[in-house]
């Protein structure tokens, strides 16, 4: 069945550094993919999206690029800051579904000063 | 932010006993949902519902059961609580089925069973 992967964290950077948060994806045919975040205590929000193979999704500094060649959906932020610590999910569904949304097992972001 | 309140946002229950979740919007949607949250799961779908009276079953629906009386309104039941739906529980809305970009959550109930 249709399936989401993300690297496992957590994952620690210090402020300013480069962020990746792996993102794979099994489907068949071309699923919608989406970043969520959730900050502490609060519920999951939509960072960014992208609908169809080499739509560029972008968000708060945040971008990822859909892949159809690999079936990624990678998670970048050129420069973070403490406030980007969180959780993040990635995410896919069929036809924009919200009752058929498929989420990671999330990561979690934790940034130093 | 979305006008979504769950309640009670923490409780500790004993297995065997009820236990009920509410899931409170004030935005009119439509849709809402009931999601758990595990370590190395994701979000899972419990339940959802497409109107008042309307509900289907997600992916985990064994073991709970809902109600929506009103728009703003959606029960999740525990009939009888047990260790392995200890998990952090999620409402989210959303205007129409494919509303994925514009599914809100609410801050979530932290459940215990002991």
């Amino acid at each position: 069945g249709d399936s989401v992967t993300q690297m496992e964290g957590p994952v620690t950077l210090s402020e300013e550094a480069f962020l990746t948060i792996n993102c794979t994806y099994t489907a068949t045919g071309y699923p919608s993919l989406f970043w969520y975040v959730q900050y502490p205590g609060e519920g999951l929000q939509l960072l960014l999206k992208a609908t169809k193979a080499d739509d560029k999704g972008s968000n708060k500094g945040f971008e990822a690029t859909y892949r159809k060649e690999t079936t990624s959906f990678h998670l970048e932020k050129g420069s973070v800051q403490v406030s980007d610590s969180a959780v993040y999910f990635c995410a896919l569904s069929w036809n924009s579904s919200a009752s058929k949304i498929i989420f990671g097992s999330g990561t979690r972001l934790s940034i130093r000063p | 932010d979305a006008g979504i309140t769950q309640s009670p946002r923490h409780k500790v229950t004993e297995t065997g006993t009820p236990v009920t979740l509410r899931c409170h919007q004030t935005e009119n949607h439509r849709y809402m949902y009931w999601y758990r949250q595990d370590p190395g799961h994701g979000l899972r779908l419990i339940h959802y519902s497409y109107g008042v009276k309307d509900t289907d079953k997600g992916e985990v629906s064994d073991g709970y059961s809902v109600s929506r009386s009103k728009t703003e309104d959606f029960l999740l039941t525990l009939e009888s609580a047990t260790s392995s739906q200890t998990s952090v529980y999620f409402c989210a809305i959303s205007e129409s089925r494919t509303d994925a970009e514009k599914l809100f959550f609410g801050s979530g109930t932290q459940l215990s069973v002991l």
